[in-house]
């Protein structure tokens, strides 16, 4: 079983929506974890890192439930260039870590 | 400051033959991993490395052999390439295998079997 569940999307949404991804993850004790980006046929990019309850960054803003066993991941003022596939991923040694994300697309 | 390097970024080859994926980083990171990833799904692990001179399979490591040449270098081969081997194959390294620190990620080596 993954360690991590992502609706796979696609998410469709209009420049300028907010848009907000959860992630639920089965390790409860997992305390750290890290979004990535991944552009089609590109290598994952490091989006964000959340070691506590949450960590923002301009228009992204993670949040960590660990009581319900979920992080999200919020980006408000979408813009064209958000258009991207938005990786979970625990921290740790695990090798089924990676899921195949959640697929947004941003359109004009 | 390169990061993680991957050579080739594209080859195609015939069934049968063979060839070594190369991939360094200039990180002084411990820890290698080598992962494929096919159209439309997520990454699966092949073979990683905690430290110089260990390794170890994932989830997929059939068809595969690797070596973690030093610190910096960690290859992966396949002896007689079949078109189920046909992916993007991306390498990444982290500081020290089960700690709180992220993957980075080379950009990747498309490869094509025929």
């Amino acid at each position: 079983r993954k360690e991590v569940e992502q609706d796979p999307g696609p998410f469709n949404v209009p420049e300028g929506a907010t848009v907000a991804f959860n992630c639920t993850y089965s390790n409860s004790a997992s305390q750290s974890f890290f979004w990535y980006r991944q552009d089609c046929r590109k290598e994952p990019k490091l989006l964000m890192s959340v070691y506590s309850s949450g960590n923002e960054d301009g228009r992204f803003t993670a949040q960590l439930n660990r009581a319900s066993q979920y992080i999200s991941l919020l980006i408000r003022d979408s813009k064209l260039s958000d258009s991207a596939t938005y990786l979970c991923v625990p921290a740790g040694n695990n090798d089924m870590r990676f899921g195949a994300g959640t697929r947004l697309t941003v359109k004009p | 400051n390169a990061g993680v390097t991957q050579t080739p970024k594209f080859q195609v080859l015939k069934t049968g033959q063979s060839m070594t994926l190369q991939c360094a980083q200039d990180m002084n990171h411990n820890s290698m991993y080598w992962y494929r990833q096919d159209p439309g799904m997520g990454l699966r692990l092949i073979y990683y490395s905690a430290s110089e001179g260990t390794t170890d399979k994932g989830e997929v490591p059939n068809g595969y052999n690797v070596s973690r040449l030093n610190k910096r270098e960690f290859s992966l081969r396949l002896e007689s390439a079949a078109p189920s081997q046909t992916s993007v194959y991306f390498c990444a390294t982290d500081a020290l295998l089960d700690s709180n620190q992220p993957q980075h990620f080379g950009d990747g080596t498309r490869l094509s079997i025929l």
